[in-house]
């Protein structure tokens, strides 16, 4: 299967501070990729959908102006959390698709995000 | 209302039995469905994909897509403790979004 590459896998930050998660296709142009959230015990929450070159798309309830989604190449999106609080605490995942045609979705090893 | 339904479990089999996954799907619209398994702590990782109706087999896993019905199913052959984990069903329509159900969690008992 592809390679998607996560990181870092985990950080620990201050409260108020902001904090970058790279999500790369290692081996594959990625049209699209997926920024999810999972809390313990729960499914994976979409966030947003990114495609390169363009505005994120967020899901109902997401800050965007919070988590700031940056896709600027075809290989590459970052997620942003800004002015993070201990409520943001949670195991960030990315994905990526190569296209849009029943292609499956592959993704990152996470980031444990814990902020302090 | 989840646009995607899985039994959260746990399901509990004993080794070298048939580990049996349902899932059903509410938007017609959905073309590609897939299936991941999760271990804990760590992020999904893709085991197969189905988007014909029928059945798929790879190794000891086997999908089953029923379009009419709305559902597709997961079959694990011969468990082994390793198979231990969550498993999530994804439906992908039109827009390339996947939709993740809740997840059914697997615990396979020597």
């Amino acid at each position: 299967g592809a390679v998607v590459s996560q990181h870092p896998s985990r950080v620990i930050c201050k409260s108020g501070t902001s904090v970058k998660i790279e999500c790369r296709s290692l081996d594959f142009q990625a049209t699209t990729m997926f920024w999810y959230r999972q809390f313990p015990k729960q499914s994976l929450m979409l966030m947003a959908t990114s495609n390169e070159g363009s505005k994120a798309t967020y899901e109902q309830g997401v800050e965007k102006d919070k988590f700031l989604i940056n896709h600027a190449s075809l290989t590459l999106s970052t997620l942003t959390v800004t002015s993070a609080h201990p409520e943001d605490s949670s195991f960030y995942i990315c994905s990526a698709r190569k296209d849009t045609s029943h292609t499956e979705a592959f993704f990152g090893q996470g980031t444990r995000l814990t902020v302090v | 209302q989840k646009e995607v339904e899985q039994n959260s479990g746990p399901l509990s089999v004993p080794e070298g039995a048939i580990a049996s996954l349902n899932c059903t799907y509410s938007d017609r619209g959905s073309q590609s469905f897939f299936w991941y398994r999760q271990y804990s702590g760590k992020s999904p990782e893709l085991i197969m994909f189905i988007y014909s109706n029928g059945d798929k087999e790879d190794g000891r896993f086997t999908a089953q897509l029923n379009k009419a019905s709305q559902y597709v199913s997961l079959l694990i052959r011969d468990s082994q403790p390793s198979d231990s984990a969550t498993y999530l069903c994804a439906a992908s329509a039109a827009g390339n979004k996947l939709t993740f159900g809740g997840g059914t969690r697997v615990l396979v008992k020597p």
